[in-house]
């Protein structure tokens, strides 16, 4: 099947700075990516969705200014938290999706991030 | 709008057999998908429905009804690996993915 990788798995951080999390599709070209978040004992969450050379889609309730998405190829996608709180700790996880099958989405491990 | 609900905890015995249900309501349907997520980690793919019926794949079962807006996951021969969290989620006509809470499942000796 499809791999996506996401790097790094799990980063400390102190408040205020920025930490940029990378998610790539390995072995298949993906034209659509999804940034979740994910709270403790809790479901994900759907940030936003980016599509390759466009602008992401932000779901309600998400700061773009604070969740920069860039998807600058159709292998990579990041996401970077600006100036981190300890409420920004949480489970990141990317998804991938390609054109061969657009009902398919393919999961990254997932990073775990803790802001001090 | 757009909703999934499956229950939130279930517990099963090992060797048994548990079923998990999950109605969606979402706006237009282009299938069902269950996911497995073990704790501290990315959810792996189990199965996806888009047709009426049971699609079997191992010691792992799925159903969907579309004219009720229905699905459950069937898990045969319980082992305690199968101890995970298990989301439905459902495709709307964006093809994006509309994710239940999850459900734990729990498995005793």
């Amino acid at each position: 099947g499809a791999v996506v990788s996401q790097h790094p798995s799990w980063v400390i951080c102190k408040s205020g700075t920025s930490v940029k999390i990378e998610c790539r599709s390995l072995d298949f070209q993906a034209t659509t990516m999804f940034w979740y978040r994910q709270f403790p004992k809790q479901s994900l969450m759907l940030m936003a969705t980016s599509n390759e050379g466009s602008k992401a889609t932000y779901e309600q309730g998400v700061e773009k200014d604070k969740f920069l998405i860039n998807h600058a190829s159709l292998t990579l996608s990041t996401l970077t938290v600006t100036s981190a709180h300890p409420e920004d700790s949480s489970f990141y996880i990317c998804s991938a999706r390609g054109e061969r099958a657009p009902y398919e989405q393919y999961f990254g491990p997932g990073t775990r991030l803790t802001v001090t | 709008g757009q909703n999934i609900d499956q229950p939130t905890e279930m517990t099963a015995t090992e060797g048994a057999i548990v079923q998990i249900n999950c109605t969606y309501q979402t706006s237009g349907f282009n299938g069902l998908f269950w996911y497995q997520q073990h704790a501290g980690e990315a959810p792996t793919f189990l199965s996806y429905n888009v047709l009426d019926g049971l699609e079997e794949k191992g010691r792992f079962s799925s159903f969907l009804s579309r004219s009720k807006g229905y699905s459950y996951l069937l898990l045969k021969e319980l082992q305690m690996k199968d101890s995970a969290s298990y989301l439905c989620a459902a495709m709307d006509s964006n093809y994006q993915l509309i994710w239940g809470a999850g459900t734990k499942l729990i498995i005793k000796p």
